[in-house]
């Protein structure tokens, strides 16, 4: 399958910094990638839909002024939390798809744990 | 809205015992579908994919997919511990967003 990697792995951060996290894909090129965020032992929640070259499309209730998505070529997306707080500590993760000939299959890079304190 | 719709477990089987995870979806209109593994901790990872109503095998894991029930599942052979994570079922509609479903932990007991 494709492979997606994270980076960082892990980031702790004090409350108030920004925090970039970012997405590649590493074997294919991604017009399309995905950003989710999973709080423990809780689903995963799609945050925003990044396309290259355009601006992200954000799920409802998502902050697009605190979660800042740049999709600038097709192997690159990044996730920059702004201004964060405690309660922006959580699982994040990246996906993109793979289009293949009768859907697109979609490949999850390991995720970031983000702590604030 | 689409639906994705899988009963949260725990599943327990003991090892070596097929365990059987299903899942119902609401889009008629869906027409691929995928079961991706979530270790606790860990990002998902795709495990398999079905397009065709029957069943599909691949190593320990058969895919089913009955697309009249709307109705797909996965059943793992000779269960191990180390099968022990969350199943989330997903779909698709051609080439759109994926719709996961909240998922099914599975407890292998040794």
């Amino acid at each position: 399958g494709a492979v997606v990697s994270q980076h960082p792995s892990r980031v702790i951060c004090k409350s108030g910094t920004s925090v970039k996290i970012e997405c590649r894909s590493l074997d294919f090129q991604a017009t399309t990638m995905f950003w989710y965020r999973q709080f423990p032992k809780k689903s995963l929640m799609l945050m925003a839909t990044s396309n290259e070259g355009s601006k992200a499309t954000y799920e409802q209730g998502v902050e697009k002024d605190k979660f800042l998505i740049n999709h600038a070529s097709l192997t690159l997306s990044t996730l920059t939390v702004t201004s964060a707080h405690p309660e922006d500590s959580s699982f994040y993760i990246c996906s993109s798809t793979v289009r293949e000939s009768r859907t697109d299959t979609q490949y999850f890079g390991p995720g970031t744990r983000l702590t604030v304190l | 809205q689409k639906e994705v719709e899988q009963n949260s477990g725990p599943l327990s089987v003991p090892e070596g015992a097929i365990a059987s995870l299903n899942c119902t979806y609401s889009d008629r209109g869906s027409q691929s579908f995928f079961w991706y593994r979530q270790y606790s901790g860990k990002s998902p990872e795709l495990i398999m994919s079905i397009y065709s109503n029957g069943d599909k095998e691949d190593g320990r894991f058969t895919a089913q997919l009955n697309k009249a029930s709307q109705y797909v599942s996965l059943l793992i052979r000779d269960s191990q511990p180390s099968d022990s994570a969350t199943y989330l079922c997903a779909v698709i509609e051609g080439y759109s967003t994926l719709t996961f479903g909240k998922g099914t932990m599975l407890l292998v007991s040794p």
